[in-house]
């Protein structure tokens, strides 16, 4: 089966500064890779996704790259601010499944005012 | 409109007991997920149901779980003769269809096994 990786486990960056998280996934067959952030106590969001038709979307200050050949995406988020504190999760659809995901372990991003 | 919601939002109970979590997935969204997270660790796949269809039970990690869904409604996920290593949060999450691709996650529910 699908096996994701994350790192790093915990980041803390200052107020403005870039933060990126990296992931990696075993399985040729996926094409689909959303990120999720949790707040603390709350629900995971969507935040952006990406298939693997593409190499880099963005959306705002967060943007997503995908390196297909080395089986890894990676999460950008530029000027970063309080209120991206957050875990954040990456995911990548098990055997090219429209509806299976298995998720990373998550990043706990702290941004210091 | 109304997200997905689940009840309780904090469980509270003994090692052995039968507690039954519930899940009200957004109107009209055929497809619902059940998954587990144990604390600091990511989203683990339980359950998967979508229309009328079988329901992809490969994450239950023991026959103690079970969930059932009525067409397009309700959820409720059963774990029996509870231990505390089922102590975690269960979150339950919807999408329109099978091939649509953004979940919509409940704000989940906290078990605690003592």
């Amino acid at each position: 089966g699908e096996n994701v990786e994350q790192h790093p486990s915990t980041l803390s960056v200052q107020e403005g500064d870039s933060a990126v998280i990296k992931c990696t996934y075993s399985d040729s067959a996926s094409n689909y890779f959303p990120w999720y952030k949790q707040e603390l106590g709350k629900r995971p969001q969507l935040i952006i996704d990406i298939r693997s038709n593409v190499g880099e979307k963005k959306d705002q200050r967060i943007a997503v790259t995908l390196n297909k050949t080395a089986k890894h995406f990676s999460l950008h988020i530029t000027e970063t601010q309080p209120e991206d504190s957050a875990v954040y999760f990456c995911a990548a659809n098990s055997g090219g499944s429209n509806y299976k995901l298995t998720f990373g372990k998550g990043t706990l991003l702290t941004v210091n005012p | 409109g109304a997200g997905v919601s689940q009840s309780p939002s904090n469980k509270v109970t003994e090692k052995g007991k039968d507690v039954e979590l519930r899940c009200d997935p957004i109107s009209g969204h055929t497809a619902l997920y059940w998954y587990r997270q144990r604390l600091g660790q990511g989203l683990e796949f339980l359950i998967y149901f979508q229309g009328n269809s079988a329901p992809d039970k490969s994450g239950l990690p023991s026959d103690r779980f079970s969930a059932e869904r009525t067409g397009e409604s309700v959820s409720t996920l059963t774990i029996q003769r509870t231990q505390q290593e089922d102590s975690a949060v269960y979150l339950c999450a919807s999408k329109r269809t099978s091939g649509a691709e953004t979940q919509y996650f409940g704000p989940g529910t906290r078990l605690l096994v003592l």
